[in-house]
Order: C-alpha cells, then structure tokens, then sequence
C-alpha cells in the first residue's frame, strides 16, 4: 500500500493563477480530507468528504473547491492563487469501518503564492 | 464546536529527562483524542489515540497520554527524552458525522528542544 500520495510536493504559484493540488489514497478509505498547515496556527481544515460524491466545508475553505468523483481521489483547486494561501497542504484519509478513526496523513504540498 | 488548546508554544528539556506536553479540550461528547509528531519538513505521524476504555494510553518511541475527563486533558509524557524526540508536537480531538476522525481539530502546536 502506498497509503496517502500528494503531488506535487512543491508548487510556486503567481497572484491569479490556478492550480490542482492531488491527493490519492490506496485504502479504500471512505473519508477523506484537506488541511492547511501555518506556523502558530497548527493544522485547519479546509473540505472534507464522506464519501464519493459527498463534500462540505470546514473551519477555512473560502478560495477552495473540491470535488469527489472517486473513493480513491479528492483534489484540491484554488482558482485564483492569492498570497494568503501560501501554506503547506495536507491530505488525509479515514474509514468508520476502523474503530479508532485514526487519519493518514500524505506527505504535504508546500505551495508559495506570489 | 470543539477546540484544542495547547498552552505551551515551546519547551526545552534536556536529553534524559523526563516530559510532559498539556493539551486540553473542548467537546461536548466523548472525544476521540490524537497527538501527532512532526520532524521539520515531514508528515504527521501518529503517537497514540484514545477513544474509549483505558485513560492510559501507550503509544510508539515511549510515549504515554493520559486521558482526564474531569480537568478536559490528555496530556502527553515521556520518562526519558531522547535527542531525537526533538519536534513539534501537536493535539487534536475529533469529531464529524460519526463523532470519529473524518474532521480533526487541531492544537497550535508545542516545539520540543532538547539540549544534549
């Protein structure tokens, strides 16, 4: 298994641009979701999904959207970059089917908007 | 809403001694409780839940957390700190559709530095 897989791993990005930040997960995890990681703020969350087809928000996902098509994938778009949305990006998958609920975490995204 | 607080932003401790790391919480039912390790510039990686049952709880590299629900607490400890624990700690209590770990709040985090 590979678990939870992100690409890119960095991205530098100018004010405006789009993007797709990739998350896959191995699993067959039903849950799924997306966290942005600032110095002294720990980790937000930004969407989360339940399952394909099933996504809502969380505490910070104004400038995101997500969607899911598949179990497998749940990618991240920011539609127009803005510097506040430097940040590092992290996937994370989870099933009921576990009794502890424990998330994977992928590896991150470092992006820089400038 | 639940929330996670983790009072100290950064702890010096030297190598050999012994470490506790606070994190209270916040949450209107019976929380489902994480602390997670960072190494500068990796992942998370998980030390050790709880979800019910024993309020000790043992974890990987020696770490314990002690679950209180009367004082909202599940603070992390470890008797001998190794150089290599130097990281940044982090908190997190979860919740969501099933009360689980599909939306995670997180603490803002605890450096650790160790001095040899």
């Amino acid at each position: 298994n590979a678990g939870v897989t992100q690409t890119p791993k960095f991205q530098v990005l100018k004010t405006g641009q789009s993007m797709t930040l990739q998350c896959a997960q191995d699993m067959n995890h039903e849950y799924m979701s997306w966290y942005r990681q600032d110095p002294g703020m720990g980790l937000r969350l930004i969407h989360y999904s339940v399952g394909a087809g099933i996504t809502d928000q969380g505490e910070v996902p104004n400038g995101y959207n997500v969607s899911r098509s598949t179990t497998e994938d749940f990618p991240l778009r920011l539609l127009s970059a803005a510097p506040s949305q430097t940040s590092v990006y992290f996937c994370a998958s989870s099933s009921p089917r576990e009794s502890t609920y424990e998330q994977y975490f992928g590896p991150g995204t470092r992006l820089t908007v400038t | 809403a639940q929330s996670v607080t983790q009072p100290d932003i950064h702890i010096t401790v030297s190598e050999g001694a012994s470490l506790e790391l606070r994190c209270n919480y916040s949450y209107g039912a019976t929380p489902y409780l994480f602390w997670y390790v960072q190494s500068p510039g990796q992942g998370l990686q998980l030390l050790l839940k709880y979800f019910s049952g024993d309020t000790l709880v043992q974890g990987i590299k020696g770490f314990e957390a002690e679950f209180k629900r009367s004082q909202s607490s599940f603070n992390l400890r470890k008797p001998s700190v190794h150089w290599s624990d130097a990281a940044e700690y982090f908190c997190a209590v979860g919740a969501g559709v099933t009360g689980g770990g599909n939306k995670l709040t997180f603490g803002t985090g605890t450096q650790l530095k160790v001095e040899l």
